[in-house]
């Protein structure tokens, strides 16, 4: 049982390249989510997607879109990188509400030089 | 205030004392209450939740509720080097078209041996 996947696990960028990160689950979950996780802040919402055909912005949005390509996909791209992109990218994946808590991948490690 | 607040820590305790983590949350957030663990270099991953008053035990860890207070607290007893890590405390956020876990910034415990 894989739980959540997420795809790369780490990735160096150049300031202004385009990437996607990519997420699956495979517990039949209806939510997933996209943090990032800085030193000293604590794990951000950026973008979440309550069930299969809606997102909506979290608390970090601006320099990110995603994609809900199906139930066990959540992908999180990235248009044009910046410095203050650099993180760790956690996907994540709950019930419909979150009652049960999430289930999180183990992490995308993103450098922008 | 932010949502949840974890403003103590880092904490170190000796092996066998008892860890006592807290946690203070606003009106937006209510209902659910979680606490993770994250070794370093890891994914976030759940070890309790709890959704009333009192407390909840188990194993080793007890989460506590305090609704009047707006606290959570997690106690881990007869700690053990293995318990070294930083511990997030997460709640349901009800503002916006669907609830998400907003997350606090987390302690870092450290258990000596």
């Amino acid at each position: 049982n894989a739980g959540v996947t997420q795809t790369p696990k780490f990735q160096v960028l150049k300031t202004g390249q385009s990437m996607t990160l990519q997420c699956a689950q495979d517990m039949n979950h209806n939510s997933m989510y996209w943090y990032r996780q800085d030193p000293g802040m604590g794990l951000r919402l950026i973008y979440y997607s309550a069930s299969e055909g809606t997102t909506d912005k979290g608390e970090v949005p601006n320099g990110y879109n995603v994609s809900r390509l199906n139930k066990r996909e959540f992908s999180l791209r990235l248009e044009s990188a910046a410095p203050s992109q650099t993180s760790v990218y956690f996907c994540a994946s709950s019930e419909a509400g979150g009652d049960y808590g999430y289930t999180f991948g183990s992490g995308t490690r993103l450098t922008v030089v | 205030q932010k949502e949840v607040e974890q403003n103590s820590g880092p904490l170190s305790v000796p092996e066998g004392a008892i860890a006592s983590l807290n946690c203070t949350y606003s009106d937006r957030v209510s209902q659910s209450f979680f606490w993770y663990r994250q070794y370093s270099g890891k994914s976030p991953e759940l070890i309790m939740s709890i959704y009333s008053n009192g407390d909840k035990e188990d194993g080793r860890f007890t989460a506590q509720l305090n609704k009047a207070s707006q606290y959570v607290s997690l106690l881990i007893r007869d700690s053990q080097p293995s318990d070294s890590a930083t511990y997030l405390c997460a709640g349901r956020d009800y503002t916006g078209a669907n609830s998400k876990l907003t997350f606090g910034k987390g302690i870092t415990l450290s258990v000596r041996p």
